[in-house]
Parts: structure tokens; sequence; C-alpha cells
């Protein structure tokens, strides 16, 4: 099994463009997330979904948009980049369950607005 | 609301002496933690998780971890630290709020000194 597929894995933007960043997972979980990276900050939570067709807002989700039509894959959306949003983007997704279920991560997507 | 500290974000110690990597929660309820290990260009893994049961979890590569709940720690230790140790470490619970997410503390990276 692939686990969870990220694509692309690198990208250069420049401000003002829009692009998708796409999360794919063959473990039929339920629950997907979209995370970002910045030095010395750890990883803060931009939206999650906990089914096919829901989405809800995380810590950071200003200038990104979500989707989740395929309970497989989901999509988060910058519309407008702006150099703030350089940053390496991780997705995860887990089991259902009472919280003790963990979280399993793509390897990244490595994305710079100039 | 849950939280969590990691002691230190750098830790270098020696090839073959012990590691102790700390971590404290806060949580009004029995808590579910995990650690989680990041290796350069990769997205995370799941080291170890403490759900129920035995307070001393074992986990991949010799880590293990002691649930204490008088102290809210739940603290990393490899008794011989090898070189392909070196990464960086991240603490997590489970927010009792809702099931759907995890709190990942800042992170901690490991250094391994020849």
């Amino acid at each position: 099994n692939a686990g969870v597929t990220q694509t692309p894995k690198f990208r250069v933007l420049k401000t003002g463009q829009s692009m998708t960043l796409l999360c794919a997972q063959d473990m039929n979980h339920e629950y997907m997330y979209w995370y970002r990276q910045d030095p010395g900050m750890g990883l803060r939570l931009i939206h999650y979904s906990v089914g096919e067709g829901t989405t809800a807002k995380g810590e950071v989700p200003d200038g990104y948009n979500v989707s989740r039509l395929k309970k497989q894959n989901f999509l988060l959306g910058l519309e407008s980049a702006a150099p703030s949003q350089t940053s390496v983007y991780f997705c995860a997704s887990s089991r259902a369950g009472e919280g003790n279920q963990p979280q399993h991560f793509g390897d990244g997507t490595r994305l710079s607005i100039l | 609301a849950q939280s969590v500290t990691q002691l230190g974000s750098h830790v270098s110690v020696s090839e073959g002496a012990l590691v102790l990597l700390r971590c404290n929660y806060s949580s009004s309820v029995p808590p579910y933690l995990f650690w989680y290990v990041q290796y350069p260009n990769q997205g995370l893994q799941l080291l170890l998780k403490y759900t129920t049961g035995a307070t001393l979890v074992k986990g991949i590569n010799g880590f293990e971890a002691e649930f204490k709940k008088s102290e809210t720690s739940f603290h990393l230790t490899k008794p011989s630290a090898h070189m392909s140790d070196a990464a960086e470490y991240f603490c997590a619970v489970s927010d009792q709020d809702r099931d759907d997410k995890i709190i990942f503390g800042k992170g901690t990276r490991l250094h391994i000194l020849p």
C-alpha cells in the first residue's frame, strides 16, 4: 500500500498565482488533515475533514480552501498565493476513533511563493 | 484545552549515550499520548502511543516512553543513541474535546555526536 501520497512534491509560485495540492490515501480512513510546517513553529492545522463532503477550519485557515469530494482525496487550494504561504505542507489521515487513532502522514509538498 | 510542551528545541547526545526527550502535557482528563519522528525530507512517523493500560510503552527503533500522571509527563527515552536516530521528534496529545484532532508540540531536534 502507498499510504498517504501528496502531489506535487515541490512547487514554486509567483505571488497571486493559484494552485491545488492533492492528497490521496488508500487506507479507507475517515479523517483527513492538512498541516503546514514552518521552522520553530511545529505543525499547524489548516483544515481537516471527518468524512466525504465535510470540511472544517483548523488553527490557520485563512488564505486556503479545501474540498473532499471523495473519501480517499483531500484537496488544498491556494486562490491567490502570498509569500507568507511559503512552507512545507503535510497531509495526514486517520481512522475515526475516540482520539486514540494515530495519524498517517505523507512526505510533504515544499511550496515557495516568490 | 489540551496543550503539549516539549522542553528543548535542540538536544545533542553522543553516540551510545542515553537519549531523553521531555514532553509535558496539560489535560483535564486521562489523555491519549503519541510520539512521532520526522527524518529529513519526510513526513511524520508514529514511534509509539499511550492509550490505556501499561504506563511504559515500547515503540519502534528501541524507543520507549513512560506515562506519569502525577507529573503530567510522557518523556521519550532510548538507552543507547545511534547516528540514525538524528531526526526531529514530536510529542502529541489527543484533543479530548473532539476525537478528530491531535495537538502537536513544537518538536525537538535530536543531534547525535560521533
